[in-house]
């Protein structure tokens, strides 16, 4: 039961252009929603994050979209930079009887071409 | 990362072996989560432990493994009697110590568990 999910394994963007990741998810208990950036062989790092109550954040380069409606949610990266070459996945917090856990997609392998 | 320790980095043992691996959460963090990444996957949820509390364990296989965060210590992740299907990537976090924060939670770099 894959509850959050990212249909695009990879995507290719140029240097200087917009980045657009897309992630999807199904159960509406779900309250907070991160994104993450991973380089092989380190773990997850984080990158921006929105509660379910907004529909926009912001932060740099990099801005998340909610659309409750829709169960759907996108980072934006602009203007995207060779650094940013990297596997991002989209995260979301549950929160049942005390506990937080995190459900992950299962990652978009972005990759910024000079 | 450098803020969540995890060792060994990389660990190799053969079927029936037991394999350990630990985890130091962030100075100040009181919350530890292990995570099971099998390749070309997401992250899966196994285990969340306070000190000295497992307070969910619901994602971790019922047999063969088993979790703590002791007192004074790391957390330990165990596996008992590996088997092949047990090579991953297991990914500690840490977080703040109240659950309700917006604090995210954060990572270490992962040991590397290959079982041959």
């Amino acid at each position: 039961d894959q509850q959050v999910k990212q249909n695009s394994p990879s995507l290719s963007v140029q240097e200087g252009r917009i980045s657009i990741l897309n992630c999807d998810y199904t159960n509406s208990m779900f309250d907070y929603f991160l994104w993450y950036k991973k380089y092989p062989a380190e773990g997850p790092t984080f990158l921006i994050s929105i509660s379910s109550i907004k529909d926009k954040n912001e932060d740099g380069r990099f801005t998340v979209f909610l659309n409750k409606s829709a169960k759907h949610l996108s980072l934006h990266i602009v203007p995207s930079q060779p650094g940013d070459s990297a596997v991002y996945f989209c995260a979301a917090r549950l929160l049942l009887q005390g506990a937080q856990k995190l459900v992950f997609g299962q990652g978009t392998r972005l990759t910024i071409n000079p | 990362n450098a803020g969540v320790m995890q060792n060994p980095r990389h660990l190799v043992r053969r079927r029936g072996q037991e394999a350990r691996l630990r985890c130091s959460p962030m100075k100040g963090h009181s919350h530890v989560y292990w995570y099971r990444q099998l390749p070309e996957e997401g992250l899966k949820f196994m285990v969340y432990l306070q000190k000295e509390n497992i307070i969910d364990e619901s994602g971790m296989p019922k047999e063969r493994f088993s979790a703590e965060f002791p007192k004074e210590g790391p957390s330990i992740l165990r596996i008992q009697q590996v088997v092949r299907g047990d090579s991953a990537a297991y990914f500690c976090a840490s977080s703040p110590s109240r659950v309700y924060s917006n604090q995210p939670q954060h990572f270490g770099d992962g040991t590397r568990l290959s079982i041959l």
